[in-house]
């Protein structure tokens, strides 16, 4: 099973660029990589997914190099309510689907 | 839009109580997930189902039971509650397929006193 690692917390200020980063280097030939956000007391959300290249939707960027070992999650122009958790995940296609949560990064969005 | 429900926002049992969460979902979907999440130990699957009566065993299944006699709803059961299995439970269900994108619901406090 592919393991994923993603910094514990990061900081931002608002307006600014934010730029996450997973390595998931046991990543399978037809996995899918996927990110969902948390906030305190409610269930994650679906943000986005990927399988290769670039993906992008009104959220976010999702940026995946050829060898698909790592991927990064680019938010632009972050506000105070992009604080929250984020959580990058293997998507096991042999497994149907399932989902592995990690630790997640939580990100901090200053004024 | 789309929605999971979880029956109930908080509960409180006594230890030893039979304990259902019940989940619903009106997107028609084939997949339906519990997890439970834990300060430290991030979420973490019990149990999953990818049809009507067919259930398969996460990673934490001990102490729970799962029922999905319908394609909507999808229940947790914990045949007799214990003070290790206060957490945040959260229910999801997705399409299946190459549509990964699961769909939350806002969770169930649970604390077995």
């Amino acid at each position: 099973l592919a393991k994923t690692t993603q910094p514990i917390s990061m900081d931002s200020y608002e307006g600014q660029e934010v730029n996450i980063t997973c390595s998931h280097n046991n990543i399978a030939t037809n996995d899918y990589i996927t990110w969902y956000q948390q906030f305190p007391s409610q269930g994650p959300r679906f943000i986005i997914q990927g399988y290769k290249t670039k993906v992008t939707n009104e959220v976010a960027s999702l940026f995946i190099p050829a060898d698909r070992k790592s991927s990064t999650l680019s938010l632009p122009r972050v506000s105070l309510s992009d604080t929250a958790v984020y959580y990058c995940l293997v998507v096991f296609y042999n497994q149907g689907g399932k989902l592995i949560f990690g630790q997640g990064t939580e990100l901090s969005v200053k004024p | 839009d789309v929605k999971v429900t979880q029956s109930s926002r908080y509960l409180v049992k006594r230890t030893g109580e039979k304990v259902f969460l019940e989940c619903v979902q009106d997107m028609d979907h084939e997949n339906m997930f519990w997890y439970r999440q834990d300060p430290g130990l991030g979420l973490r699957l019990i149990y999953f189902s990818y049809d009507v009566k067919m259930k398969e065993k996460g990673d934490i299944p001990e102490g729970y039971s799962v029922s999905r006699e319908k394609k909507e709803r999808f229940s947790l059961i914990l045949e007799s509650a214990s003070t290790n299995q206060t957490s945040m439970y959260l229910c999801a269900s997705n399409r299946g397929g190459e549509d990964y994108g699961y769909t939350f619901g806002s969770g169930t406090r649970l604390t077995v006193v």
